[in-house]
């Protein structure tokens, strides 16, 4: 089974408004962290934000934001305001505390419409 | 600090050919990661490390190889270059400092094309 899941492929978003991407998880550790990464078309990997399973309240990074999801095993990513930079590939991923590997989706392309 | 860097940034190869792309981290990580990224595709994890001397395959490891002989080092060896390698390969590092919430940081990624 899929750890990580990303639904959209595709999304698009008129500038200044919001858009969630969706991830959902599978797993049987009871703690373990989600990660999302920005990827732009220069091809790097930067990192965005972070949540950790046992963690009381939704992450939050500036315009980014976590619906975190716990029962229904989903890690949304929210991102207000939307900029035209934010054009980019966005990947979710997560790491079990027992393991040392990252398990990545395979990811959703945003576009950002002025 | 440079962070993670690789070298080459892109590279062609011919069918049976070999190469070795390298990864350096000034971070003073322990672990350190070795991804492909095929076209529209998320990453898949070739090996990892979790220190010098120490490394173990992920998903994707038919094909290649690695040594983690420093802290600083983890060069990727593709020993028979095939097409189905080509890709871009990124390499990332993480402190254990951090417990759960220790991110990876990647380095700017080497564009193989093997014919």
């Amino acid at each position: 089974a899929q750890k990580i899941t990303q639904t959209q492929p595709g999304m698009f978003v008129q500038e200044k408004e919001a858009v969630t991407l969706d991830c959902t998880y599978d797993t049987s550790d009871p703690s373990y962290g989600l990660f999302w990464y920005k990827q732009p078309s220069s091809g790097e990997m930067i990192f965005l934000i972070y949540q950790g399973s046992y963690d009381q309240q939704n992450a939050t990074e500036g315009r980014y934001s976590l619906n975190f999801q716990k029962a229904r095993k989903s890690a949304n990513l929210v991102i207000s305001a939307s900029q035209l930079g934010d054009s980019a590939m966005y990947f979710c991923a997560m790491r079990e505390e027992a393991g040392n590997q990252f398990y990545f989706g395979t990811g959703t392309s945003l576009t950002v419409i002025p | 600090n440079a962070g993670v860097t690789q070298t080459p940034k892109f590279r062609i190869l011919k069918i049976g050919q070999s190469m070795t792309l390298q990864c350096t981290q000034d971070m003073n990580h322990n672990y350190m990661y070795w991804y492909r990224q095929d076209p529209g595709m998320g990453l898949k994890l070739i090996y990892y490390s979790v220190g010098a001397g120490i490394t173990d395959k992920g998903e994707v490891p038919n094909g290649y190889n690695v040594s983690r002989s420093t802290t600083e080092d983890f060069p990727l060896r593709l020993e028979l270059a095939a097409p189905s390698q080509t890709s871009v390969y990124f390499c990332a590092s993480r402190t254990t400092g951090q417990g759960l919430k220790g991110t990876q940081y990647f380095g700017p990624g080497t564009r193989l094309t093997v014919l």
